[in-house]
């Protein structure tokens, strides 16, 4: 089965601190997806990656930027945080063989920015 | 992405099926439906997607209506495990990797009595 991990499952930040957010695949996908989740409004694509070096913007990536230097490691980076990043974040792969196929999440970091 | 609707929540039974639907009127030729579900505290996961045919896999069925319309997804014996967010989503086919990314909507959020 395909695993999809990300590296804490709660963080706790201070407002201008940077913060970086792991994600790791270990299926060889080419296209790797930050998203954040909030209440009342569903998943938010924050960023995605589809090859490595390569990233393309997603409906809300102020605030936020991403690394993608190997194939198998997505990086999430709050150059900044603060508090309205406060949030649930959900890494995703999905392989190039399989476009019109399923997408793979890990199982999300709760992070919280006092 | 054309939008889908679903009903905010459902209740059902432990081991009675159960029909989860979802309202796409605005479906073109070439949209995917995909179905993926969040249990509490997890990323959402794949269930079932099709394009204009029924589906079967071991989690569920995807009924789809004739003119695409609208569809069904149905567990067949739900379990206590079964509880969680069920998302409806469509998706055009993807023809160039760069292509974005599934539009997650507010979900129908299913309950299981036992």
């Amino acid at each position: 089965d395909v695993k999809v991990t990300q590296s804490s499952r709660y963080l706790v930040k201070r407002t201008g601190e940077k913060v970086f957010l792991e994600c790791v695949q270990d299926m060889d996908h080419e296209n790797m997806f930050w998203y954040r989740q909030d209440p009342g409004l569903g998943l938010r694509l924050i960023y995605f990656s589809y090859d490595v070096k390569m990233k393309e913007k997603g409906d809300i990536p102020e605030g936020y930027s991403v690394s993608r230097e190997k194939k198998e490691r997505f990086s999430l980076i709050l150059e900044s945080a603060s508090t309205n990043q406060t949030s649930m974040y959900l890494c995703a792969s999905r392989s190039d063989r399989e476009l019109n196929e399923k997408l793979f999440f890990g199982s999300g970091t709760q992070l919280s920015v006092l | 992405d054309a939008k889908t609707t679903q009903p905010n929540s459902m209740e059902s039974n432990e081991e009675e099926p159960v029909h989860l639907p979802c309202n796409h009127s605005t479906i073109s030729g070439t949209d995917y439906i995909h179905w993926y579900r969040q249990l509490p505290s997890q990323g959402p996961e794949y269930v079932i997607h099709g394009l204009t045919s029924n589906v079967n896999n071991r989690m569920a069925s995807l009924a789809i209506a004739e003119d695409r319309k609208s569809s069904t997804l149905i567990l067949h014996r739900a379990t206590l495990r079964d509880a969680a967010v069920y998302y409806c989503i469509l998706r055009e086919t993807l023809r160039w990797r760069s292509q974005g990314n599934l539009i997650f909507g507010k979900g129908t959020k299913l309950s299981v009595k036992p």
